[in-house]
């Protein structure tokens, strides 16, 4: 199947900082991305949809101002978390869909977000 | 996006058929049944999807009643990777279209344990 890269696996900042969540479709261009966001122990939450050449669709209660979503080629989305808190360490994690006909969405590995 | 219920958890000796079952009574007819599964501390990891029909992959079979309301996943000889928490997911096929066409919508799924 279709690849989806992120990087970096596991990143811990201090409060206060921005941590920039980098997401690449390998072999295949995805005009659409979306970002996810897992908690212990729950499943995972759609935070935004990120659409290439234009503004992120954040999910209700999503921050945009916080989570700062970067589409700028067909390949590449980024997720920044601004001023990041103890409370937005979690599990993030992105996906791409394939083009075409009812194709599956394939996941990147995640990225352990821990604030301190 | 049609609701799905799962089992919270279930249990299978390694070797033997893991059945798991779905609930997605309220489906439409241009609503596809996915599932993805996901192993600790990883992203998900998709598996099979259908409409219909029956399917069947090197992974698992996906067996849907002729009503459409309920599925089941099999997964014929299961090992101990295959220990991870399994999603049913339900989504509309490509006739929806649009920017948001690949967004997943997780319940809790159902985590399946394997045992020697």
């Amino acid at each position: 199947g279709a690849v989806v890269s992120q990087h970096p696996s596991w990143v811990i900042c201090k409060s206060g900082t921005s941590v920039k969540i980098e997401c690449r479709s390998l072999d295949f261009q995805a005009t659409t991305m979306f970002w996810y966001r897992q908690f212990p122990k729950q499943s995972l939450m759609l935070m935004a949809t990120s659409n290439e050449g234009s503004k992120a669709t954040y999910e209700q209660g999503v921050e945009k101002d916080k989570f700062l979503i970067n589409h700028a080629s067909l390949t590449l989305s980024t997720l920044t978390v601004t001023s990041a808190h103890p409370e937005d360490s979690s599990f993030y994690i992105c996906s791409a869909r394939e083009p075409g006909v009812n194709t599956e969405a394939f996941f990147g590995q995640g990225t352990r977000l821990t604030v301190v | 996006d049609a609701k799905t219920t799962q089992p919270p958890s279930m249990d299978c000796a390694e070797g033997r058929a893991a059945n798991l079952p779905c609930n997605h009574s309220t489906i439409s007819g241009n609503e596809y049944v996915y599932w993805y599964r996901q192993i600790h501390s990883q992203g998900p990891q998709y598996i099979i999807h259908g409409l219909k029909n029956n399917e069947t992959n090197e992974m698992a079979s996906l067996i849907i009643t002729e009503d459409r309301k309920s599925s089941t996943l099999i997964l014929p000889h299961a090992t101990l990777r295959d220990t991870a928490v399994y999603y049913c997911i339900v989504r509309v096929g490509s006739g929806a279209g649009g920017t948001s066409y690949g967004k997943l919508t997780f319940g809790q799924g159902t985590i399946l344990t394997v045992h020697p």
